[in-house]
């Protein structure tokens, strides 16, 4: 099974600083078409997951544009310029690329 | 509006049996491969099985295979997951989310995972 490892798993960040979530793969998310199927997911407390990023770096519709997501084959970054009270939540990587889907550990963001 | 609606979640003590069931509206779920995820309490998302539109290909995690069965009915836009042999460490949130195959992404969309349930809670306990 491909292994999501996110980092770091907590991150207290001031409100207006920016953030930055790492996930690294165990191999290389590359599918067969040339593409890299990482999505980043959003799940604020008591609710369901809302997915923020599809394709390591494409922003979902209504996602603000402070979200944004990097990375290539194996190393990607979900970076909020500017972090605000309503950022607060758990962040998810997860790959559609190989089976079994994996998710990473998720990094809670908190404010400090 | 596109929805997805689980039910059926409660209370089992272990080796009992529980169906899930998953609600669409909104879209056509007969175009849509599905996915179940679980969220055991105050841990991380965790992907369960697929199907796809047409019942050809089905997945499993290796922590439900042999005991977990997805199943569906498009005429009643409906996806299902018996659930039987029950753990403890089954014990989770229940989440249905629709997916497409790769050859639907584009850089403008890219329907795959994009829409969750509420989700059902399932309890494992004697």
């Amino acid at each position: 099974d491909v292994v999501m490892t996110q980092s770091p798993l907590s991150l207290p960040v001031t409100l207006g600083q920016p953030a930055s979530i790492s996930c690294r793969s165990s191999q290389s998310l590359v599918y067969s078409d040339g593409n890299t199927y990482l999505n980043w997911f959003q799940q604020r407390p008591g609710q369901s997951p809302r997915r923020l990023i599809y394709k390591v770096s494409n922003r979902d519709s209504g996602v603000p544009d402070r979200f944004s997501g990097s990375g290539s084959g194996t190393d990607f970054t979900l970076k909020i310029s500017r972090v605000e009270a309503e950022d607060v939540g758990v962040y998810y990587c997860m790959q559609q690329t190989h089976w079994p889907r994996t998710f990473g550990q998720g990094t809670k963001v908190e404010i400090k | 509006e596109v929805q997805l609606v689980e039910s059926g979640g409660g209370l089992v003590p272990p080796g009992g049996s529980l169906r899930l069931s998953c609600a669409a509206s909104g879209f056509t779920f007969s175009d849509y491969s599905m996915n179940w995820v679980r969220q055991a309490p105050g841990k991380g998302l965790e992907w369960v099985s697929y199907i796809n539109s047409n019942s050809g290909t089905i997945y499993y995690a290796d922590s439900v295979r042999g005991r977990f069965t997805i199943s569906r009915d498009n005429a009643k836009n409906s996806l299902y997951l018996q659930m039987n042999s029950l753990r403890d460490e089954d014990t989770a949130v229940y989440y249905c989310a629709r997916d497409r195959p790769s050859t639907y992404c584009s850089s403008t969309s890219c329907p795959r995972m994009d829409v969750w349930g509420q989700g059902t809670t399932v309890t494992v306990s004697s």
